[in-house]
Parts: structure tokens; sequence; C-alpha cells
């Protein structure tokens, strides 16, 4: 089983609709979350953190359920140039590497 | 510019040849990872350094792969023996100041693409 596993996609869904992605982890002992942002041959770029209370950036919001070791992405009123690839991060501590989910497709049409 | 860089951005090889690919980081980051993605995947990761101690190598690399940091600054990973399934881009990420924790915010280079013919 892949520590960090996502729903491949591809998401595909008109301009201005509300897109959910969701991730889970394997390791319990995992410490720090993130959400990253891979454009079409481009490297990755952090997109957000994840933090236990839930947080939002804009029309993007992040939360964390460490019991059932999930995380998920809304992306709302979603733009054309929202159509990437995103990527679910772990972290299992400050000390050890970072692993990345395989990422979820999203295509915004017109 | 400060970013990560990576030479060579392109490397087209025959089979059985070793391959170099070096990355020089943010100068002040003392964290360097190597990752390989595949088309449709996500980075995977290879091996980390902090500063010039290699701290974790996957399980999933062969003997054929190894990276070094020799002075805590930039970072190569040498191929030996190339197969076709190493084909892919690997990339470099750097993150952390000397001093502070590793917060997994990681900033990638452009990537160094093989193609083992």
């Amino acid at each position: 089983r892949k520590e960090v596993e996502q729903d491949p996609g591809p998401f595909n869904v008109p301009e201005g609709a509300t897109v959910a992605f969701n991730c889970t982890y394997s390791n319990s002992a995992s410490q720090s979350f993130f959400w990253y942002r891979q454009d079409c041959r481009k490297e990755p770029k952090l997109l957000m953190s994840v933090y236990s209370s839930g947080n939002e950036d804009g029309r993007f919001t992040a939360q964390l359920n460490r019991a059932s070791q999930y995380i998920s992405l809304l992306i709302r009123d979603s733009k054309l140039s929202d159509s990437a690839t995103y990527l679910c991060v772990v972290l299992r501590s400050s000390a050890s590497k970072i692993i990345f989910g395989s990422g979820t497709r999203l295509s915004i049409r017109p | 510019d400060t970013g990560v860089s990576q030479d060579p951005r392109h490397k087209i090889t025959k089979r059985g040849q070793n391959v170099t690919f070096r990355c020089d980081p943010i100068s002040e980051h003392n964290r360097l990872y190597w990752y390989r993605q595949t088309l449709g995947q996500g980075p995977e990761f290879l091996t980390y350094f902090q500063n010039e101690a290699q701290l974790e190598k996957s399980r999933l690399l062969s003997d054929r792969f190894s990276a070094e940091r020799p002075k805590g600054s930039f970072s190569t990973l040498e191929i030996q023996r190339t197969e076709q399934g190493d084909s892919a881009m690997y990339l470099c990420a750097s993150s952390a100041k000397a001093g502070e924790s590793n917060t997994g915010e990681l900033f990638f280079g452009e990537g160094s693409r093989l193609t083992v013919l």
C-alpha cells in the first residue's frame, strides 16, 4: 500500500464549479501535511499547508482529519487557471523525508 | 536567479551508459532532496541530505544509483548502467535554512529529463 493515496482523476468540471479532492495517508505518526500544485511540464509548487483546525486561502480550503488519516482540498468558484495536478504531501517528522501522492488531475472547462 | 538549478535539463543516453545530474540548491538551504517522476505519477522519493549527510535513501533504489553532496552545497545523482526503466524526470528540491526546522515547503528545480534508448 502506498504511504499517500489520492484519486488520480481526471476531474473535468465547468468554470465556477466547486470541486473537492481527497487524500489518505497510512502512517499515523505523520506530522505535517500540504497540498502542492503542478502545472503541465513544470515543477511542483506549494499551494498551502494543512492545519488540524482546517484553513482557508481565498477560494481554497484544506481540511485534516487525523482520526481517519484523511486530508481534503476544496476549490470554490473554480477558474480556468486552476487546471493542474494537485499533489497531497506528507511529512512524518521534521527529520524525515517528504512523501508525495500520485496527484489528482483537474481540468476546468469554459 | 537564486532558485534551485539543475543540469543538464535533458539527457538522452544509450542503455548501459552512466549519467550524472547536478543540482545547485538555494544557497542558504541545508536540506536537499532528489525525486524521480514519470508521466501521470507524483514525485517518488529517492534520497535526501541535511548538509553533507545523506540521511535517507529509498529502498526502491538499486545499487546503480548514488548521490553525493560533498560540501553540503551542490549535489550529484549518478545512475550507472542505465536501463530503459530509468527514463524519467529527476527533480531536485531544497528546503530549510540552517537552524530552522523542516517546514515541508520544498523549492524544486525544473528537473533533468532522462531518456534511455
